[in-house]
């Protein structure tokens, strides 16, 4: 248990479904993070909040929009995807966006996009 | 771009030591080494981490050479769950993302 909880675990949607992806975290770290892993390749960074504040924006295809309400919960709205956005998705969280912080990881949410 | 390069993968005997090897000669003064690893199916879990000198924690040590092109991940008795992924990363700067290469595919085996 890393202290980084990601629902749901796993998800199938349609191209033309909205889903949600949830993160929360109960470290009170003021750092979340998204990022993709695609099938064979490495982890992609996708987001990341500070302080609530999207600081980075990896030029992720808008139909993935990120929300964070508050420093211990961030989300990923999904709508009209691509078979192609299939993956593993991971949220991760720091105690801030700077040097030598480590991250702590969730278990991911394996999405599947008919 | 990542800015180390690993061995694709290894194997290691269950309870011997497992020393991964990392090269990051481009590394600048300012920035730290990092190890991760991802088990099958999980998210990728924190090792340890190193400016300059060799560090040492519960879980493994990491060896720096003096020039800091290059680093050592050593798990010194290796069991079957320390089977993962594990990712050496360089990181340092003004902001805190990680960046993940593909990593080493350690396998340890009875």
């Amino acid at each position: 248990e890393t202290g980084v909880t990601q629902t749901p675990r796993h998800l199938v949607m349609g191209m033309t479904n909205k889903k949600s992806l949830k993160c929360e975290q109960h470290l009170g770290h003021n750092a979340m993070y998204w990022y993709k892993q695609s099938a064979k390749k490495p982890l992609e960074l996708m987001f990341v909040y500070s302080l609530e504040e999207r600081v980075e924006n990896n030029s992720v295809p808008s139909r993935f929009s990120p929300e964070c309400p508050n420093s211990s919960h961030l989300f990923l709205h999904l709508h009209t995807l691509q078979p192609e956005d299939s993956a593993l998705y991971l949220c991760a969280s720091s105690q801030d966006w700077v040097d030598e912080e480590k991250l702590f990881f969730g278990s991911g949410t394996q999405l599947s996009v008919l | 771009d990542a800015k180390t390069t690993q061995p694709t993968s290894m194997d290691c005997a269950e309870g011997r030591a497992a020393n991964l090897p990392c090269n990051h000669s481009t590394i600048s003064g300012n920035e730290y080494v990092y190890w991760y690893r991802q088990i099958h199916s999980q998210g990728p879990q924190y090792i340890i981490h190193g400016l300059k000198n060799n560090e040492t924690n519960e879980m493994a040590s990491l060896i720096i050479t003096e020039d800091r092109k290059s680093s050592t991940l050593i798990l010194p008795h290796a069991t079957l769950r320390d089977t993962a992924v594990y990712y050496c990363i360089v990181r340092g700067g003004s902001q805190g993302n990680l960046i993940f290469g593909k990593g080493t595919k350690l396998s340890v085996k009875p």
